[in-house]
């Protein structure tokens, strides 16, 4: 079975600093991998993904991430935070069928 | 309506009650989920249906009982609820086996009194 880890549960980062969230995973096939962001009582949103192709990921929001197979990781960053950036963010792989989400990472934007 | 909808968004039941939830998706998926989202847990998946067939079932208690009638519509049935069933339930669609990401709908904040 697949698995993943977001390191840190919580997060707290100056409003304009980087902001760098950890995932790793473990798989035995190629994976698919995502992050997701949730705020305060809504379902998830998708932030971006990796399937194929470029390693390094763009996605919403300024908002990217780096598929890294030697390390299993898939670290999810943005340049300069925003307080609108505080929410609950979520790694996921797939085997294209079934999710296998981490607990979770709490982002908090200190102005 | 686009994407994901979920009604009712908040739902306070007393624990005699019977009631249910509803999904449904604009997307022309072919796969449908619900899942569980307590405080301070992960998120649990409860149901998995694709093609309209349950394909998973993770050991979910039977006072809750899905239903998918048809590829954009899922419902949880739910009866003699616990105060430990209080979550956030969240309903997702997905391309079964092609496209991988799941869209989640906006949840429904359940409350078992």
């Amino acid at each position: 079975a697949q698995s993943v880890t977001q390191l840190g549960s919580h997060v707290s980062v100056s409003e304009g600093a980087l902001v760098l969230l950890r995932c790793n995973y473990s798989s035995s096939v190629p994976p698919y991998l995502f992050w997701y962001v949730q705020y305060p009582n809504q379902g998830l949103q998708l932030l971006l993904k990796y399937t194929t192709g470029a390693t390094l990921v763009k996605g919403i929001n300024g908002f990217e991430a780096e598929f890294k197979k030697s390390e299993t990781s898939f670290h999810l960053t943005k340049p300069s935070a925003h307080m609108s950036d505080a929410a609950e963010y979520f790694c996921a792989v797939s085997d294209r069928n079934q999710f296998y989400f981490g607990t979770g990472t709490s982002l908090t934007v200190i102005p | 309506e686009t994407g994901v909808t979920q009604t009712p968004r908040h739902l306070v039941m007393g624990m005699t009650n019977k009631k249910s939830l509803k999904c449904e998706q604009h997307l022309g998926h072919n796969a449908m989920y619900w899942y569980k989202q307590s405080a301070k847990k992960p998120l649990e998946l409860m149901f998995v249906y694709s093609l309209e067939e349950r394909v998973e079932n993770n050991s979910v208690p039977s006072r809750f009982s899905p239903e998918c009638p048809n590829s954009s519509h899922l419902f949880l049935h739910l009866h003699t609820l616990q105060p430990e069933d209080s979550a956030l339930y969240l309903c997702a669609s997905s391309q079964w086996g092609k496209s991988y990401e799941q869209y989640f709908g906006p949840g429904t904040r359940l409350t078992v009194t």
